[in-house]
């Protein structure tokens, strides 16, 4: 069974605020990934780690930075958060022969 | 770089009533997939086909990578298979990622 997981699932926050979005999982997958995504639109990478302490940047530039400390848990963070990061964050994960990817539920994020 | 590219954009059925998605790839990805985002935005994962066909339900799949394309069938549609519909694929090595395609919109009508 595939497990990984999101939380928040929704988020409203005033601008300015520092804001951690969760994402583990449970496979024993090395790859992660976040991809970040506006209602209906194309989903384009923000960031990628290929296991503990390795993490890039993806195609999308992005204010956000994360961390890969354990393998299961791949944070993202905003450390000042603006009216534009309003979107979808998707966090998957794949093991290293890039088989089978699986997504989480997703974190709907909106900055007031 | 790799770009995948999905066809139609939109598209709009009547209940029962059979589709096929195309998804076309620039250079030889490996380990394609479909994903169904359903309208909460979460990722639904329907085949993973690097190759060959498969079949789930009213789904089925085909994928030829000497040709670089992809097809998805839906038969017999219902209101449930709305969404946007998303193939992805990655290029390889270790390194490779996902490259997502811009999605099929599919509405179908009662």
């Amino acid at each position: 069974e595939a497990d990984i997981y999101q939380t928040p699932r929704y988020l409203v926050i005033g601008t300015g605020k520092k804001i951690t979005l969760e994402c583990s999982q449970t496979m024993g997958h090395d790859k992660m990934y976040w991809y970040q995504q506006d209602p209906g639109m194309e989903l384009h990478l923000i960031h990628y780690s290929y296991g503990v302490n390795s993490t890039e940047k993806g195609d999308l530039s992005s204010e956000s930075t994360v961390s890969r400390i354990r393998t299961e848990h791949f944070p993202l963070t905003l450390e000042s958060a603006r009216p534009s990061h309003t979107s979808q964050y998707l966090c998957a994960s794949t093991d290293t022969r890039n088989t089978e990817a699986f997504f989480g539920q997703g974190t709907r994020l909106t900055v007031v | 770089g790799i770009q995948v590219e999905q066809s139609p954009p939109d598209l709009i059925l009547q209940e029962g009533a059979n589709s096929t998605l195309r998804c076309n790839f620039s250079d030889s990805v490996n380990n394609l997939q479909w994903f169904h985002q359903n309208p909460w935005g979460q990722l639904i994962n329907l085949f993973y086909i690097p190759s060959g066909t498969k079949q789930n339900g009213r789904l089925s799949a085909t994928t030829v990578a000497t040709e670089r394309y992809s097809l998805l069938y839906i038969s017999s549609s219902q209101t449930t298979d709305s969404g946007v519909y998303f193939c992805a694929g990655d290029y390889g090595g270790s390194q490779g990622n996902l490259i997502f395609g811009k999605g099929t919109k599919l509405s179908v009508k009662p």
